[in-house]
């Protein structure tokens, strides 16, 4: 399963796009890209999943740039519901979830 | 559909008793697992069953046994609490999607908090 590193906390206001980035220099050749939810006290949602170039949804997009290296989802125009921790995990052949302590994201007024 | 459920949302034990965590699914789904997240962490996988019969050992599996009941149900038992799995524990449940539509994606519970004193 491939390691990925993504920042621990980020700041924003409502209104603005929000942009997580994850790294995963290691991703297997047949893992996806996913991404979950969290919100205190609730077990995780997934958002959206992609294995190259950009995926759209409507919560979300998730962009995968070729070499497969890194990834950013997006959340355009964030509300103070998207206040949430956002988990990025490579996925691929199988069922086993590895997840990190993810991205805290807090939106204000 | 209610998706999964847990039960019950919030115990407390004294160190040395035992409970089982109750966790249904009614989204026919083939996979089911257990997960426990301490504060400020992540989740790590306990136990999961990737089909009715068939269980495995996740990353933490020390001091927990499973079983998987049927289809629907998946319980998690503690024979002898400890302080050091207070912790909340979430079941999840998921499908294979069809080759080439990606990969399969988990259906979380709303979680069992525990309290081991």
């Amino acid at each position: 399963l491939a390691k990925t590193t993504q920042p621990i906390s980020m700041d924003s206001y409502e209104g603005q796009e929000v942009n997580i980035t994850c790294s995963h220099n290691n991703i297997a050749t047949n893992d996806y890209i996913t991404w979950y939810q969290q919100f205190p006290s609730q077990g995780p949602r997934f958002i959206i999943q992609g294995y190259k170039t950009k995926v759209t949804n409507e919560v979300a997009s998730l962009f995968i740039p070729a070499d497969r290296k890194s990834s950013t989802l997006s959340l355009p125009r964030v509300s103070l519901s998207d206040t949430a921790v956002y988990y990025c995990l490579g996925t691929g052949g199988g069922n086993k979830l590895t997840f990190g302590t993810g991205t805290q994201l807090k939106v204000e007024l | 559909n209610a998706g999964v459920t847990q039960t019950p949302k919030f115990q407390v034990l004294k160190t040395g008793q035992s409970m089982t965590l109750q966790c249904a699914q009614d989204m026919n789904h083939n996979s089911m697992y257990w997960y426990r997240q301490d504060p400020g962490m992540g989740l790590r996988l306990i136990y999961y069953s990737a089909s009715e019969g068939t269980t495995d050992k996740g990353e933490v599996p020390n001091g927990y046994n499973v079983s998987r009941l049927n289809k629907r149900e998946f319980s998690l038992r503690l024979e002898s609490a400890a302080p050091s799995q207070t912790s909340v524990y979430f079941c999840a449940s998921s499908s294979p999607r069809p080759p080439g539509l990606g990969e399969e994606t988990q259906y979380f519970g709303p979680g069992t908090r525990l309290l081991v004193l």
